[in-house]
């Protein structure tokens, strides 16, 4: 079983509408979860980190960690074109080490 | 500006022809790592660095050398290239302790 496992997408959403992005998890003893936004032919950059479970919430993004079911979700509000790219959830495992989901490819129509 | 920068963007090159992709960073940050992204794979970790002259495998090194003899260089050897290597390499740095790592912007290799 992966550690990290996210659908792939791609997500096609008109512009406005509440994106929810997902990934589970198998280890429950990872406690870090990230999000990163990578652009089409750019790095990936840090979105939004929380720690243990609950929400936290930044402008229109929210980070949501359920721990009972080993999952994680963000939450885009008001999505605007600008918001397409790859989302990608990142947890911290082993050794301080990143490990990274597969990426949802998300697509703001306008 | 605090960034990291990759050399070359883009490489083609042949089996067996020995490579190398340089990354560099002006942050001071101690922590550095290489990750190689394929389509479904997501970003996967090649080596880390956890400071000058310390490295580690990560998650996919076979095929793969590194080196940190300065803080703020950390290139990326491949002695003898394989198609299987064809890839989108990503550089990393962090300072230790802090979670966000900065991305340089891509390194496209493609091994014919």
């Amino acid at each position: 079983q992966k550690e990290v496992e996210q659908d792939p997408g791609p997500l096609s959403v008109p512009e406005g509408a509440i994106v929810s992005l997902n990934c589970t998890y198998s280890n429950s003893a990872f406690q870090y979860f990230m999000w990163y936004r990578q652009y089409s032919r750019k790095g990936p950059e840090l979105l939004m980190y929380t720690y243990s479970s609950g929400n936290k919430e930044d402008g229109r993004f929210t980070a949501q960690v359920d721990k009972s079911s080993k999952y994680i979700s963000l939450f885009i509000r008001d999505s605007q074109p600008s918001d397409s790219a790859t989302y990608l959830c990142a947890i911290i495992t082993g050794r301080r080490a990143l490990t990274f989901g597969s990426g949802t490819r998300l697509q703001v129509q306008p | 500006e605090a960034q990291v920068t990759q050399n070359p963007r883009y490489l083609i090159t042949v089996t067996g022809k020995k490579l190398t992709v340089t990354c560099s960073q002006n942050m001071n940050h101690e922590y550095m790592s290489w990750y190689r992204q394929d389509p479904g794979l997501g970003l996967r970790q090649i080596y880390y660095s956890m400071n000058v002259e310390v490295t580690d495998k990560g998650d996919v090194p076979e095929g793969y050398k590194v080196s940190r003899k300065e803080k703020r260089n950390f290139p990326l050897i491949l002695e003898s290239p394989s198609p299987n290597q064809t890839s989108l390499y990503f550089c990393a740095s962090r300072s230790t302790g802090i979670f966000e790592q900065y991305f340089g912007p891509g390194t496209r290799l493609t091994v014919t």
